[in-house]
């Protein structure tokens, strides 16, 4: 596509509940990004794809987070149990080349759980 | 993990250079720096990336001294639309590598005044 596309662009969930996020890369993309962004705070690392290769996870703040890319394209996040402390900006990033080479961004998913 | 260091903040006017320095004192040896500008609303955008010394491209330099604990970022001639934050980070470069992570400063915002 023209540039990365993310839905919801607004997300509002019960506490408890899952929620799933799609990112939608720039087409031929290879690196993915996720990140999570509080108000007023610099963007927080949680994974990255290579093509469909998840090569770290530890960035995820916790179990309940999870996030695949099973054709090395579109990729999801999911979050379980959802708690209040999980409402931010997530935002999904994609690079031509390698890790850490120029990343184009999405606009964003906002979440907020009540 | 580097961990990075930026001012807060920063005040300019329409026409001056601004440099916006960030401390990176851990920085590995395989570590890229790279700016990011975000505006309110919207997703980083990519500035600039150096490794050593001084990289230029048609909006930024990147300075970057012999021992790469901090890097500069400069603004030539700032406009009011140049009002943003800056964020910059480090982390290792290319491939698909396992346990990378990159890491963003809390960002500096910029406000340039008439």
């Amino acid at each position: 596509g023209a540039g990365v596309s993310q839905s919801p662009r607004y997300k509002v969930t019960k506490r408890g509940q899952d929620v799933t996020l799609r990112c939608d890369p720039i087409s031929s993309h290879a690196t993915l990004y996720w990140y999570q962004q509080a108000l007023g705070q610099g963007p927080e690392f949680l994974t990255y794809f290579n093509y469909e290769a998840q090569p770290d996870k530890s960035g995820l703040p916790s179990d309940r987070f999870s996030a695949e890319r099973p054709e090395g394209s579109i990729s999801t996040l999911t979050i379980q149990r959802t708690e209040q402390r999980d409402s931010a900006m997530y935002r999904c990033a994609s690079s031509p080349r390698g890790f850490n080479t120029e990343a184009f961004f999405g606009q964003g998913t906002r979440l907020t759980v009540v | 993990l580097a961990k990075t260091t930026q001012p807060i903040s920063m005040d300019s006017y329409e026409g001056q250079e601004v440099n916006i320095t960030c401390s990176h004192n851990n920085i590995a040896t395989n570590d890229y720096i790279t700016w990011y500008q975000q505006f309110p609303s919207q997703g980083p955008r990519f500035i600039i990336q150096g490794y050593k010394t001084k990289v230029t491209n048609e909006v930024a330099s990147l300075f970057i001294p012999a021992d790469r604990k901090s890097s500069t970022l400069s603004l030539p001639r700032v406009s009011l639309s140049d009002t943003a934050v800056y964020y910059c980070l480090v982390g290792d470069f290319g491939g698909a590598g396992n346990n990378r992570k990159l890491i963003w400063g809390l960002g500096t915002s910029l406000a340039v005044n008439p």
